[in-house]
């Protein structure tokens, strides 16, 4: 099986920086993605890690590190718009694609 | 314009009423997936398909069923004998080098 946790909520200023960790426990690991999801809307997908190491892209930059079932995703430049919910979600390696979601965090901008 | 659709995006229905919520996809994806969301929660899976014909239960299959008869298309219904229906349903399908899933616009169900 699978488990994943990751902070419940966490708020931070508009044009600072925040880092949102994901820790996953996981008996095959096959790929972790990071999804938006503004309120009442569908997630939409943010960025994909496979192999350890760092993926930039623009003002979001994700983490992995495989050894420790450690991910996180980095926001820089804060704007009012990425006031949101973000999803981590990991992978395994049986047949089907199947991800398993963790609970979300809530992140709110401030002013 | 490639993507997937949901309809409708809000649903009431009356409690021991069986209702179909459709998803559609043109991205030619073969795989296509049902969640569930409720409020302040992550998602769970509920059925998937990886083939036209051919589907699995997810983690929360009962009280739900699917069907897979065309690739594009993959309605799930809302039995009565779901115990607690009233969620947020998301439809995603999953193609690319990544195989990425990709979610449609989503159904609010509202059972009373």
């Amino acid at each position: 099986g699978q488990n994943i946790d990751q902070p419940t909520e966490m708020t931070a200023t508009e044009g600072a920086i925040v880092q949102i960790n994901c820790t996953y426990q996981t008996s095959g690991f096959n790929g972790l993605f990071w999804y938006q999801q503004h309120a009442g809307e569908a997630p939409t997908f943010l960025s994909y890690n496979v192999l350890d190491g760092l993926e930039e892209k623009g003002r979001f930059s994700s983490f992995l590190s495989r050894s420790k079932g450690y991910s996180y995703l980095l926001l820089k430049e804060l704007q009012m718009k990425d006031s949101a919910s973000y999803l981590c979600a990991v992978r395994g390696k049986a047949a089907g694609n199947k991800l398993t979601f963790g609970g979300g965090t809530r992140v709110l901008v401030k002013p | 314009d490639g993507g997937i659709t949901q309809s409708p995006k809000y649903l009431f229905r009356k409690e021991g009423q069986n209702v179909t919520l459709s998803c559609e996809q043109n991205l030619n994806h073969d795989a296509m997936y049902w969640y569930r969301q409720d409020p302040g929660q992550g998602l769970r899976l509920i059925y998937y398909s990886q083939i036209v014909n051919d589907f699995q239960k997810g983690d929360i299959a009962e009280g739900y069923s699917v069907s897979r008869e065309k690739k594009e298309s993959f309605p799930l219904t809302v039995t009565s004998a779901q115990k607690n229906p009233t969620a947020f349903y998301l439809c995603a399908s999953s193609g690319g080098t990544q195989d990425t899933q990709y979610f449609g616009p989503g159904t609010r169900l509202t059972v009373l």
